[in-house]
């Protein structure tokens, strides 16, 4: 169990052009869900945190109207890459925090969406 | 704020040869230690975890134990194997931080050869 799932696994797009990509946990409900964008051979860092419902919170130095993120259900999360330019292109990873399950480590990672935009 | 550093990689070792991967970290607070593990196209998978100094996480022949006056998280395993290659991540979740807010180190990866 406690699966997460994320679609597309990899995108080319043109620059000026919007992306979006999806997250899903497949068999739990995830009251909070996480996006991280991971540089070649750096490490992960957060973007937002999103809760169902409700509006995402942003980290420092993530611009919120172009990185739109929307939480709809306790399974789907959502982040759109508006206007992509060149140095959008990057590793996008979510992650899913179990609802229900108390405790910190019950946070599962989806496999990743690659954007490369031209 | 909250900082993990892992040692730089990447590692090379041959099977069965014994590892280790050094992390410490700066934190706020009590935090709570994680290793995660990134096998080649799959996402990241929660290796092993401890919440207080001095326990000591262990799965799959790994182990790291909280070092509290160190500030560190090492992780080791007595005898590696090919399916051990992967990309390592050390990290936290600091006590000050919001809940399930996890730091991560900059990842080391792990190549082991037959």
């Amino acid at each position: 169990g406690a699966v997460v799932s994320q679609h597309p696994s990899r995108v080319i797009c043109k620059s000026g052009t919007s992306v979006k990509i999806e997250c899903r946990s497949l068999d739990f409900q995830a009251t909070t869900m996480f996006w991280y964008r991971q540089f070649p051979k750096q490490s992960l860092m957060l973007m937002a945190t999103s809760n169902e419902g409700s509006k995402a919170t942003y980290e420092q130095g993530v611009e919120k109207d172009k990185f739109l993120i929307n939480h709809a259900s306790l399974t789907l999360s959502t982040l759109t890459v508006t206007s992509a330019h060149p140095e959008d292109s990057s590793f996008y990873i979510c992650s899913a925090h179990k609802r229900g399950v108390p405790g910190q480590g019950a946070q599962y990672f989806g496999p990743g969406t690659r954007l490369l935009v031209l | 704020g909250d900082s993990v550093t892992q040692m730089e990689g990447p590692v090379t070792l041959s099977e069965e040869a014994f590892l280790t991967i050094n992390c410490t970290y700066t934190a706020t607070g009590y935090p709570s230690l994680f290793w995660y593990v990134q096998y080649p196209g799959e996402g990241l998978q929660l290796l092993l975890k401890a919440t207080k100094a001095d326990d000591k996480g262990s799965n799959k022949g790994f182990e790291a134990t909280y070092r509290k006056e160190t500030t560190s998280f090492h992780l080791e395993k007595g005898s590696v194997q090919v399916s051990d290659s992967a990309v390592y991540f050390c990290a936290l979740i600091g006590g000050g931080t919001s809940y399930g807010k996890l730091t991560f180190g900059q990842g080391t990866i792990l190549t082991v050869h037959p």
